[in-house]
C-alpha cells in the first residue's frame, strides 16, 4: 500500500523556520518525483514545490522562491521541505505528494497533510 | 502567471449529470486532471489526461478538454460525489497550477 505520511507541522513565530518531513512507503522511492502541495484554512490547493528523482530538477512557486527548499533522501525514502522566513500567509496545510508515472503532470497519491500555523 | 478559473459552486439534483468548467487561456493545449476533495481528506485523482479514469474511479466520472475550457463530468450524480473539486494543469511552460475549487452539492 502507498503511504506518504507528513510531520514536523506546528506553531511558529513569524520570521521562523520549519522543516517538514515525509516518510513513504509501498513503492520504490527512488524511482518517483514528489510535490508539496499546501491548501490554506478554508481554501484552494496550491502548488509550491517539486522535485525529480535524482534531486537535480527541482521547481518552486513564486510565492515560496528563494524561502522554502525541497530536497529528497533516496536512502531514507523520504521528501523534505525546510520553510525560511514565514509569514502569516505560510499558514496551511502541507501535503507531500507523488507525480504519477504518466508525463502529464497528474498527482496520484497525497499524504494526509501536516498543519503549519504562523502566529505570534 | 498562469491562472485557472472554476465557477465557486455546483448544484445537481442527484440522478442528473453534474458539469464543473476550468477555464485559462489555450487550456485545450496542455494536460489537464481533476481532484476530488472531501471535507477533512486528501485530495483524489479522478480524472488525468483530460479523459482517463484511475483505476477504482466510477465510470460516472468523465473528463474533457478542447480550446480554453476543460470539464469534469459526473453522470448519475450521488451523494458520496459531493466535495469540493479542483482542475489541475502542466506543461513545461506553467509547470503545475491548480483551479480555485468548485463545491459540487447533490440535492
Amino acid at each position: 500500500e502507498v503511504q506518504l505520511v507528513e510531520s514536523g507541522g506546528g506553531l511558529v513565530q513569524p520570521g521562523g523556520s520549519l522543516r517538514l518531513s515525509c516518510a513513504t512507503s509501498g513503492f520504490t522511492f527512488s524511482s518517483c518525483e514528489f510535490h508539496w502541495v499546501r491548501q490554506a484554512p478554508g481554501k484552494g490547493l496550491e502548488w509550491i514545490s517539486y522535485i525529480g528523482i535524482r534531486g537535480s530538477t527541482i521547481y518552486y512557486a513564486d510565492s515560496v522562491k528563494g524561502r522554502f527548499t525541497i530536497s529528497r533522501d533516496n536512502r531514507k525514502n523520504s521528501l523534505y521541505l525546510q520553510m525560511n522566513s514565514l509569514g502569516a500567509d505560510d499558514t496551511a496545510i502541507y501535503y507531500c505528494a507523488r507525480d504519477s508515472t504518466t508525463p502529464y503532470g497528474d498527482i496520484d497519491y497525497w499524504g494526509q497533510g501536516t498543519l503549519v500555523t504562523v502566529s505570534s | 502567471s498562469y491562472e485557472l478559473t472554476q465557477p465557486p459552486s455546483v448544484s445537481v439534483s442527484p440522478g442528473q449529470t453534474a458539469s464543473i468548467t476550468c477555464s485559462g487561456e489555450k487550456l485545450g493545449d496542455k494536460n489537464t486532471c481533476w481532484y476530488q476533495q472531501k471535507p477533512g481528506q486528501s485530495p483524489v485523482l479522478v480524472v488525468y489526461q483530460d479523459t482517463k479514469r484511475p483505476s477504482g474511479i466510477p465510470e460516472r466520472f468523465s473528463g474533457s478538454n478542447s480550446g480554453n475550457t476543460a470539464t469534469l463530468t459526473i453522470s448519475g450524480s450521488q451523494a458520496m460525489d459531493e466535495a469540493d473539486y479542483y482542475c489541475q494543469a502542466w506543461d513545461s511552460s506553467v509547470l503545475w497550477v491548480f483551479g480555485g475549487g468548485t463545491k459540487l452539492t447533490v440535492l
